[in-house]
């Protein structure tokens, strides 16, 4: 079965420091590739997707995600963070291409908690 | 343009006991996807709908079951509800069956006592 890993399960930062959040995934053909954001107490939002072209896709608030498909990961990073990015990331995988509906595989989350 | 909404909020049911969750999809959207989510994990898939006809189906038992209604909304039944059911159920809609981007609402916040 499918899944995705998240290395971190909970990142604290100081403000204006960088970030990065890891996300491999272990299905080796075409995926569609998103991460979602879930400030407290909000519902999930879309941070960003990936489905074809530039590796590098660039979403809301400054961040951004690099698809490097020889590593099955999809990472996201923010130069410089801000008290308001504290919140939980979720990396999801949809394999539609692979034979699924269309339902998304999620990973465990990253708590990001960053010091003002 | 509203996006996908859910009712209820929160619900408090005993062990045993039947629950209807109501989701409605963002406006023009055909497809329904339902997850749980339980605290410190990710959203786990259950059903996913399109154009009234389930399209997929999670690795969940037979206690759970949904429909999808010609107006694209949608319902998620729960029956015979056990303490491991407390969770937090997600509504996703997206505009088409696939790999389409899928928008979440707020959830509902279920607890088994």
């Amino acid at each position: 079965a499918q899944s995705v890993s998240q290395h971190n399960h909970h990142v604290i930062l100081s403000e204006a420091a960088s970030l990065e959040l890891g996300c491999n995934y272990s299905y080796g053909g075409t995926v569609n590739l998103f991460w979602y954001v879930q400030y407290p107490g909000q519902h999930l939002q879309l941070l960003l997707k990936y489905f074809s072209g530039d590796p590098l896709v660039k979403g809301i608030k400054g961040f951004e995600a690099e698809f490097i498909k020889s590593k099955f990961s999809f990472n996201l990073r923010k130069p410089s963070v801000q008290w308001s990015d504290t919140a939980e990331y979720f990396c999801a995988v949809n394999d539609y291409y692979g034979g699924s509906q269309g339902n998304l595989i999620f990973g465990k989350g990253t708590k990001l908690s960053v010091k003002p | 343009d509203a996006g996908v909404t859910q009712s209820p909020t929160h619900l408090i049911k005993t062990r045993g006991q039947h629950v209807t969750l109501r989701c409605s999809p963002i406006s023009g959207h055909k497809s329904v996807s339902w997850y749980q989510q339980v605290l410190g994990q990710g959203p786990q898939f259950i059903f996913q709908y399109y154009e009234k006809e389930e399209r997929g189906r999670g690795n969940f038992p037979d206690r759970f079951s949904a429909r999808q209604f010609p107006n694209y909304s949608s319902e998620l039944n729960v029956n015979a509800l056990l303490l491991g059911d407390s969770a937090l159920y997600l509504c996703a809609s997206s505009l088409e069956l696939g790999g389409d981007t899928q928008y979440f609402g707020p959830g509902t916040r279920l607890t088994v006592l």
